[in-house]
């Protein structure tokens, strides 16, 4: 078994500001992904990467930037963050591209 | 259009009542995906199913791609049971997601 890890849990931002949520995994897959989820509809893809190094964007890419300097690891910026903005960002990884994909806990965002 | 389109958006039923819970698809799939999200909380895969009936405890899942569409069956709920049910179309690396059911169950 595995786990994936977020940091932080909860975060709280200025308007503006540059923020960075962070993603481990220790199931050793390949691909991982950041979606967004707002508040009672479904998710959202901002980034995925098929392997280290590698990163792909989803059709929410556009405000964020990602880093997946190692296989282990995804990260995403929100490059400024929008005022009354309020979402759970979600780190899923998979061992390919065909196959189930497992999910983090959420960091939730919010900022004022 | 949705690609995927899940229904309904949202299901209250007693406790033993079972719940049917559909998604239709317009776009071609490796397989269809049933995830689990309690409220606050993070998703738990239910089935990966490309096609065909699977089965896990009360849970079945069925994929008929001919017809574009994958349901979720709970037998005998429980409340338990009550939280988001979300479909993900899985194509190649992608996820295509339904907008989710809102399954309460009541005591």
């Amino acid at each position: 078994g595995g786990i994936i890890t977020q940091t932080p849990k909860f975060l709280i931002g200025q308007e503006g500001q540059k923020l960075t949520l962070k993603c481990q995994q220790n199931f050793n897959h390949d691909t991982m992904y950041w979606y967004r989820q707002d508040s009672g509809k479904g998710l959202r893809l901002i980034y995925y990467s098929i392997t280290e190094n590698d990163l792909q964007k989803g059709d929410l890419s556009e405000g964020y930037d990602a880093s997946r300097e190692k296989k282990s690891s995804f990260s995403l910026t929100v490059t400024s963050a929008q005022k009354n903005e309020m979402a759970v960002f979600l780190c899923a990884s998979t061992p390919g591209g065909a196959d189930t994909q497992y999910f983090g806990p959420g960091t939730r965002l919010l900022v004022l | 259009g949705q690609q995927v389109q899940q229904s309904p958006a949202s299901l209250v039923l007693q406790e033993g009542e079972n719940a049917e819970l559909q998604c239709n698809f317009s776009t071609s799939l490796n397989s269809m995906q049933w995830f689990y999200q309690r409220p606050g909380g993070s998703l738990v895969s239910l089935f990966y199913n490309p096609s065909g009936t699977k089965h896990s405890g009360r849970l079945t899942s069925t994929t008929v791609i001919k017809e574009r569409r994958s349901s979720l069956h709970i037998s005998s709920s429980q409340t338990t049971d009550s939280g988001t049910y979300l479909c993900a179309l899985d194509s190649n690396y992608q996820l295509i997601w339904g907008s989710g059911t809102k399954l309460i169950i009541k005591p």
